[in-house]
Protein backbone atom coordinates (compact mmCIF):
# COMPACT_ATOMS: atom_id res chain seq x y z
CA UNK A 1 0.00 0.00 0.00
CA UNK A 2 1.06 3.56 -0.57
CA UNK A 3 1.72 6.34 1.75
CA UNK A 4 0.02 9.04 -0.25
CA UNK A 5 -3.03 8.30 -2.19
CA UNK A 6 -3.27 10.45 -4.93
CA UNK A 7 -6.99 10.88 -7.08
CA UNK A 8 -7.86 10.61 -10.18
CA UNK A 9 -5.33 8.83 -11.66
CA UNK A 10 -6.44 10.86 -14.86
CA UNK A 11 -7.77 14.11 -15.73
CA UNK A 12 -8.83 15.20 -19.39
CA UNK A 13 -10.33 18.30 -19.54
CA UNK A 14 -11.34 21.40 -21.72
CA UNK A 15 -8.84 24.28 -22.19
CA UNK A 16 -10.60 27.21 -19.91
CA UNK A 17 -11.92 24.88 -17.16
CA UNK A 18 -10.91 24.11 -13.52
CA UNK A 19 -9.90 21.11 -12.28
CA UNK A 20 -8.45 19.77 -8.86
CA UNK A 21 -6.19 16.67 -7.40
CA UNK A 22 -5.66 15.32 -4.05
CA UNK A 23 -2.94 13.90 -2.41
CA UNK A 24 -4.22 11.66 0.91
CA UNK A 25 -2.83 9.64 3.51
CA UNK A 26 -3.48 8.21 6.94
CA UNK A 27 -0.44 9.72 8.53
CA UNK A 28 0.37 13.00 9.69
CA UNK A 29 3.44 14.66 7.59
CA UNK A 30 5.77 18.07 8.62
CA UNK A 31 5.48 18.75 5.11
CA UNK A 32 4.46 17.63 1.81
CA UNK A 33 5.86 18.57 -1.69
CA UNK A 34 4.25 18.72 -5.17
CA UNK A 35 5.52 17.85 -8.33
CA UNK A 36 5.01 18.62 -11.91
CA UNK A 37 6.35 16.24 -14.57
CA UNK A 38 6.24 17.40 -18.39
CA UNK A 39 6.36 14.68 -21.10
CA UNK A 40 9.53 13.74 -21.86
CA UNK A 41 11.39 15.40 -18.29
CA UNK A 42 11.91 14.83 -15.01
CA UNK A 43 9.49 15.91 -12.30
CA UNK A 44 10.23 19.14 -11.19
CA UNK A 45 8.83 20.79 -7.87
CA UNK A 46 6.13 23.21 -7.83
CA UNK A 47 6.09 23.90 -4.42
CA UNK A 48 6.00 22.73 -0.61
CA UNK A 49 3.75 23.41 2.27
CA UNK A 50 4.20 22.99 5.62
CA UNK A 51 1.69 24.13 8.21
CA UNK A 52 -1.77 22.89 8.45
CA UNK A 53 -4.57 24.99 6.79
CA UNK A 54 -1.74 26.44 4.72
CA UNK A 55 -2.78 27.83 1.25
CA UNK A 56 -0.15 28.36 -1.62
CA UNK A 57 -0.96 30.05 -5.10
CA UNK A 58 1.72 29.77 -8.00
CA UNK A 59 -0.17 32.10 -10.83
CA UNK A 60 -3.20 29.62 -11.84
CA UNK A 61 -2.49 27.04 -9.04
CA UNK A 62 -3.32 26.41 -5.36
CA UNK A 63 -2.13 24.26 -3.24
CA UNK A 64 -3.51 23.22 0.59
CA UNK A 65 -2.43 21.84 2.88
CA UNK A 66 -4.91 20.14 5.39
CA UNK A 67 -5.95 21.14 8.82
CA UNK A 68 -4.58 17.64 10.13
CA UNK A 69 -1.77 17.44 7.40
CA UNK A 70 -3.36 14.39 6.16
CA UNK A 71 -3.89 15.60 2.96
CA UNK A 72 -3.42 18.37 0.52
CA UNK A 73 -4.59 19.60 -2.56
CA UNK A 74 -3.52 21.80 -5.69
CA UNK A 75 -6.34 23.53 -7.75
CA UNK A 76 -5.52 24.69 -11.32
CA UNK A 77 -7.96 27.90 -12.52
CA UNK A 78 -8.26 28.15 -16.00
CA UNK A 79 -6.23 25.38 -16.94
CA UNK A 80 -3.91 25.56 -20.32
CA UNK A 81 -2.52 23.62 -22.71
CA UNK A 82 0.80 24.16 -20.74
CA UNK A 83 -0.53 22.53 -17.75
CA UNK A 84 -0.74 19.39 -18.89
CA UNK A 85 1.35 16.65 -16.79
CA UNK A 86 1.64 14.26 -14.39
CA UNK A 87 1.41 15.78 -10.82
CA UNK A 88 3.01 14.00 -7.74
CA UNK A 89 3.05 14.47 -3.84
CA UNK A 90 6.18 13.93 -2.20
CA UNK A 91 6.79 13.48 1.60
CA UNK A 92 9.11 12.11 3.79
CA UNK A 93 7.69 9.35 6.28
CA UNK A 94 9.09 8.66 9.50
CA UNK A 95 12.41 6.53 8.83
CA UNK A 96 13.50 9.52 6.73
CA UNK A 97 12.55 7.88 3.44
CA UNK A 98 11.31 10.21 0.35
CA UNK A 99 7.61 9.08 -0.35
CA UNK A 100 5.79 9.51 -3.46
CA UNK A 101 2.13 9.09 -4.95
CA UNK A 102 1.44 7.56 -7.99
CA UNK A 103 0.38 10.66 -9.88
CA UNK A 104 -2.03 11.97 -11.17
CA UNK A 105 -1.95 12.53 -15.24
CA UNK A 106 -3.47 15.64 -16.38
CA UNK A 107 -4.56 16.39 -20.19
CA UNK A 108 -5.81 19.89 -20.97
CA UNK A 109 -6.76 19.85 -24.99
CA UNK A 110 -7.13 23.04 -26.49
CA UNK B 1 22.50 25.77 -14.34
CA UNK B 2 23.28 22.29 -14.68
CA UNK B 3 21.42 20.80 -11.76
CA UNK B 4 21.22 17.08 -12.09
CA UNK B 5 22.60 15.70 -15.28
CA UNK B 6 22.26 11.69 -16.62
CA UNK B 7 23.42 9.72 -19.24
CA UNK B 8 22.72 8.65 -22.02
CA UNK B 9 19.39 10.01 -22.68
CA UNK B 10 18.21 6.72 -24.70
CA UNK B 11 19.31 3.20 -25.05
CA UNK B 12 18.55 0.06 -26.73
CA UNK B 13 20.25 -3.41 -25.35
CA UNK B 14 20.15 -6.92 -26.34
CA UNK B 15 19.10 -8.94 -23.43
CA UNK B 16 22.36 -9.97 -21.81
CA UNK B 17 24.29 -6.92 -21.82
CA UNK B 18 25.58 -4.49 -18.86
CA UNK B 19 25.44 -1.24 -19.49
CA UNK B 20 25.56 2.02 -16.86
CA UNK B 21 24.31 4.77 -16.52
CA UNK B 22 26.00 7.90 -15.24
CA UNK B 23 24.67 11.06 -13.11
CA UNK B 24 26.04 13.56 -11.58
CA UNK B 25 24.82 16.81 -9.66
CA UNK B 26 26.70 20.08 -9.35
CA UNK B 27 24.27 21.54 -6.14
CA UNK B 28 26.63 19.84 -3.38
CA UNK B 29 24.07 17.55 -2.27
CA UNK B 30 24.48 14.49 0.39
CA UNK B 31 21.80 12.47 -0.79
CA UNK B 32 21.45 10.78 -4.49
CA UNK B 33 18.84 8.25 -5.41
CA UNK B 34 18.15 6.03 -8.39
CA UNK B 35 14.25 5.54 -9.48
CA UNK B 36 12.09 3.93 -12.16
CA UNK B 37 9.10 5.14 -13.76
CA UNK B 38 6.84 2.80 -15.56
CA UNK B 39 3.18 3.11 -16.76
CA UNK B 40 1.06 2.81 -13.99
CA UNK B 41 3.72 1.85 -11.28
CA UNK B 42 4.65 5.31 -10.14
CA UNK B 43 8.90 6.03 -9.63
CA UNK B 44 10.01 3.14 -7.71
CA UNK B 45 13.43 3.36 -5.95
CA UNK B 46 15.92 1.25 -6.55
CA UNK B 47 18.55 2.65 -4.85
CA UNK B 48 19.78 5.14 -2.88
CA UNK B 49 22.81 6.93 -1.02
CA UNK B 50 22.59 9.08 1.75
CA UNK B 51 26.05 10.58 2.01
CA UNK B 52 29.59 9.67 -0.10
CA UNK B 53 30.91 6.13 0.83
CA UNK B 54 27.57 5.09 0.92
CA UNK B 55 24.76 3.13 -0.60
CA UNK B 56 21.15 1.28 0.49
CA UNK B 57 18.89 -0.69 -1.26
CA UNK B 58 15.32 0.50 -2.24
CA UNK B 59 12.46 -0.48 -3.54
CA UNK B 60 13.39 -3.25 -6.31
CA UNK B 61 17.45 -2.87 -6.74
CA UNK B 62 17.08 -6.59 -7.84
CA UNK B 63 19.38 -6.66 -11.51
CA UNK B 64 21.12 -3.53 -10.53
CA UNK B 65 24.30 -2.14 -8.64
CA UNK B 66 25.28 1.26 -7.98
CA UNK B 67 28.64 3.07 -7.15
CA UNK B 68 28.90 6.70 -5.24
CA UNK B 69 32.05 7.31 -6.74
CA UNK B 70 32.23 10.84 -5.23
CA UNK B 71 29.94 13.57 -3.63
CA UNK B 72 28.85 14.74 -7.15
CA UNK B 73 28.60 11.06 -8.82
CA UNK B 74 26.29 8.55 -8.99
CA UNK B 75 26.22 5.40 -11.60
CA UNK B 76 23.89 2.98 -12.29
CA UNK B 77 24.60 -0.57 -13.14
CA UNK B 78 22.87 -3.38 -15.32
CA UNK B 79 24.80 -6.31 -14.90
CA UNK B 80 22.86 -8.77 -17.37
CA UNK B 81 19.82 -6.67 -18.53
CA UNK B 82 16.46 -8.24 -19.31
CA UNK B 83 13.13 -7.12 -20.66
CA UNK B 84 12.11 -6.14 -17.69
CA UNK B 85 14.10 -3.47 -17.15
CA UNK B 86 12.67 -1.38 -19.60
CA UNK B 87 12.12 1.27 -18.17
CA UNK B 88 12.35 5.28 -18.12
CA UNK B 89 15.25 5.97 -15.31
CA UNK B 90 15.57 8.79 -13.00
CA UNK B 91 18.47 10.52 -11.10
CA UNK B 92 18.11 12.40 -8.45
CA UNK B 93 19.76 14.38 -5.67
CA UNK B 94 18.00 15.84 -2.77
CA UNK B 95 18.47 18.83 -0.07
CA UNK B 96 17.10 18.58 3.25
CA UNK B 97 15.15 22.14 4.40
CA UNK B 98 13.08 24.06 6.65
CA UNK B 99 9.97 22.46 4.79
CA UNK B 100 11.13 18.99 4.28
CA UNK B 101 13.36 17.18 1.80
CA UNK B 102 13.21 18.46 -1.73
CA UNK B 103 14.25 16.28 -4.76
CA UNK B 104 16.13 17.45 -7.59
CA UNK B 105 15.58 15.15 -10.75
CA UNK B 106 17.49 14.56 -14.45
CA UNK B 107 15.95 14.35 -17.66
CA UNK B 108 15.35 10.44 -17.87
CA UNK B 109 17.32 8.15 -19.41
CA UNK B 110 14.68 5.96 -21.59
CA UNK B 111 15.79 2.36 -21.82
CA UNK B 112 14.84 -0.40 -23.84
CA UNK B 113 15.46 -4.34 -23.47
CA UNK B 114 15.09 -6.39 -26.53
Amino acid sequence: TQLLEQSPQFLSIQEGENLTVYCNSSSVFSSLQWYRQEPGEGPVLLVTVVTGGEVKKLKRLTFQFGDARKDSSLHITAAQPGDTGLYLCMTTDSWGKLQFGAGTQVVVTP
Amino acid sequence: NAGVTQTPKFQVLKTGQSMTLQCAQDMNHNSMYWYRQDPGMGLRLIYYSASEGTTDKGEVPNGYNVSRLNKREFSLRLESAAPSQTSVYFCASSARGLGGNTIYFGEGSWLTVV
